[in-house]
Parts: structure tokens; C-alpha cells; sequence
């Protein structure tokens, strides 16, 4: 099956510091890629979409400027967390769609001191 | 509004004993719904789909449109179908996800 590869994997930072997570599609090429916020015990909250070569479609009450999203190849989509704060903290998720599927990658989980 | 509800945060049964996972979605147009089940220290992957009435891993799902449904079930559950399971709904080319529910499995 399709393969995603996310990373970093984990990251600590300090608080003010931003953070960047890529995300890969390795076997296919994905226009859309997804990401999603995941609170402990809860679900997975999509924060925006991502389009190649254009920009990102953000959700209702997720803050662009503070979640920088880059579509810039068929393959690659990163995530930038600008600013960290501790409420930053938390489990960040991407998928990429090859047709109706969604591929999820493995996750990223931010800690900001 | 498009919302997907798992009523059950914990699901514990059993080896070899019946299990159902119930979700209920809302949905304006006709639904495309899909199972997804994330194990242990491993990531989202998809179960299964309505759209192709498939059967993987010994789990169903049957989509009843009258009951606005969409319940995962399998006869017997095995201890390595614990994990956590998440129904999902096609919106678009977004996917709109349920809160999830954990099925643990006892040997």
C-alpha cells in the first residue's frame, strides 16, 4: 500500500521557537495532503488542507499564521508551528490522499518547554 | 451539520466473543464511510470501506442509511483486534473522524 512518511517523529523545543514537520508521500503523488491535530484521548481534528502548488485551506478557528502550511511538490507538505507556545504541545498528524483513501503518516508529537 | 458519533469510548470483551462498534453519522448527500483502526504504537490505516463491502480482518460494516449507521462488527474478536477504531466520513475530499473507541480484547 501507499506509504507516508512524517517527520520529525518527536520534538522538543523551547517556548518562541518554531518548529517544522514534513510530510511525505513516498510511492504516489498526492495535489491534497491533511493535517490533523490529535488531543490525548481524543479525536483527530483536521487543522487544514493542503494543495499543491497553492495555498493551504485552513478550519475554522485554526490560525494561519500560526500553523504555516507548504505544498510546494507533488510529494511534500511541511508544516511549520511558528512561535511555539506550551499549549503547542500536542500530537500532529498528516495523510495524503490517493483517490477516495487517505494515508496517514506516523505522527509527530511536539513538546514545547 | 456533518458529524460522525461514537457513542462508546471503551469496548472490553472477551476472546471469541461478538463485537460491534457503533457509529452514527450526519450527513446531508449520501455518505461515503469508512473504518479506520490505529494498533498499538502503529499509525491510522484504513480497515475497510462501504463502498466496496468488503470484509477484512473478520470485521463488517454495514451502511443503514434509515438508521444513519454504520456499525463495525465481527462474530468472534481476537486479542490482536484491540486497538483504537475510528469511523470516519467523507466530506468532499476531507475526512470528518468520530471521537473513537478503544476495544480491548481479554484473553
Amino acid at each position: 500500500g501507499a506509504v507516508v512518511s512524517q517527520h520529525p517523529s518527536r520534538v522538543i523545543c523551547k517556548s518562541g521557537t518554531s518548529v517544522k514537520i514534513e510530510c511525505r508521500s513516498l510511492d504516489f503523488q498526492a495535489t491534497t495532503m491533511f493535517w490533523y491535530r490529535q488531543f490525548p484521548k481524543k479525536s483527530l481534528m483536521l487543522m487544514a488542507t493542503s494543495n499543491e502548488g497553492s495555498k493551504a485551506t485552513y478550519e475554522q478557528g485554526v490560525e494561519k499564521d500560526k500553523f504555516l502550511i507548504n505544498h510546494a511538490s507533488l510529494t511534500l507538505s511541511t508544516l511549520t508551528v511558528t512561535s511555539a507556545h506550551p499549549e503547542d504541545s500536542s500530537f500532529y498528524i498528516c495523510s495524503a490522499g490517493q483517490g477516495i483513501i487517505q494515508y496517514f503518516g506516523a505522527g509527530t508529537r511536539l513538546s514545547v518547554l | 451539520a456533518q458529524r460522525v458519533t461514537q457513542p462508546e469510548k471503551l469496548l472490553s470483551v472477551f476472546k471469541g466473543a461478538p463485537v460491534e462498534l457503533k457509529c452514527n453519522y450526519s450527513y446531508s448527500g449520501s455518505p461515503e464511510l469508512f473504518w479506520y483502526v490505529q494498533y498499538s504504537r502503529q499509525r491510522l490505516q484504513l480497515l475497510l470501506r462501504h463502498i466496496s463491502r468488503e470484509s477484512i480482518k473478520g470485521f463488517t460494516a454495514d451502511l443503514n442509511k434509515g438508521e444513519t449507521s454504520f456499525h463495525l462488527k465481527k462474530p468472534f474478536a481476537q486479542e490482536e483486534d484491540s486497538a483504537m477504531y475510528y469511523c470516519a466520513l467523507r466530506n468532499t475530499d476531507k475526512l470528518i473522524f468520530g471521537t473513537g473507541t478503544r476495544l480491548q480484547v481479554f484473553p
